[in-house]
């Protein structure tokens, strides 16, 4: 059974700094792998999604790395500004394919201080 | 021009009620989910709709159910309502695309039951 781990499960940081948030999945069988991002009382984003054949996926200041042998992404967030606070969550398919439902992460929940 | 909307956002009720929460969404997709995000932020899969056929039915109490009137809407429906029927309810979206299935989500329904 497919399980999502995402370390840490909050994160307090200064404007301006580099930072990861990591995520690791139990399943290294995955189709693909999605970024989400939360914001308090609205749904989630997309941010970014990376085909289990791609290493990396690239969006502005956000940088998502793919290591399906083992069970691993990160999302790399450049210059962090406060407008970056939110949670972020990662997901990959069940089963393998790319029809199964979303597993999720529980999120980082991620907040730069001004 | 909101992609996929669902209301309410809040509901309050009384444990024994029933209650519905609708979903909407415009962007032509042909599969609709609707997830529980419960107060550890874990969010899982409940249903999902594809061409007004249930495919995915994770094992839900049946106090709950789907209803899908046309491609475009997904409404929940829960029967008894419980304490710990307490959660954020999101609808979600999507349409696979080369092989790449990109969900949207709604804002969340916070269902609070007393």
């Amino acid at each position: 059974k497919q399980e999502v781990t995402q370390i840490p499960a909050a994160l307090s940081v200064p404007e301006g700094e580099n930072l990861v948030l990591n995520c690791s999945f139990t399943d290294s069988a995955i189709y693909n792998l999605q970024w989400f991002r939360q914001d308090p009382g609205k749904g989630l984003t997309s941010l970014l999604l990376i085909q289990s054949s791609q290493r990396e996926q690239t969006s502005g200041r956000l940088n998502a790395s793919l290591d399906k042998s083992s069970g691993r992404s990160t999302l790399y967030i450049a210059a962090s500004q406060p407008g970056d606070s939110a949670t972020y969550l990662c997901a990959v398919p069940s089963g393998g394919g790319s029809q199964g439902n979303l597993i999720f992460g529980k999120g980082t929940k991620l907040s730069v201080k001004p | 021009d909101t992609a996929v909307s669902q209301t309410p956002k809040y509901l309050v009720t009384q444990m024994g009620n029933d209650k519905s929460i609708k979903c909407e969404q415009n962007l032509g997709h042909d599969t609709m989910y609707w997830y529980k995000q419960d107060s550890k932020k874990f969010l899982k899969i409940m249903f999902s709709y594809n061409n007004k056929e249930l495919i995915i039915n994770e094992t839900v109490p049946n106090r709950f159910s789907p209803k899908s009137p046309d491609k475009a809407h997904l409404n929940l429906h829960i029967n008894s309502l419980e304490l710990g029927d307490s959660a954020v309810y999101f609808c979600a979206s999507s349409q696979e695309f080369r092989g790449e299935k990109k969900l949207f989500f709604g804002s969340g329904t916070q269902l609070s039951v007393l």
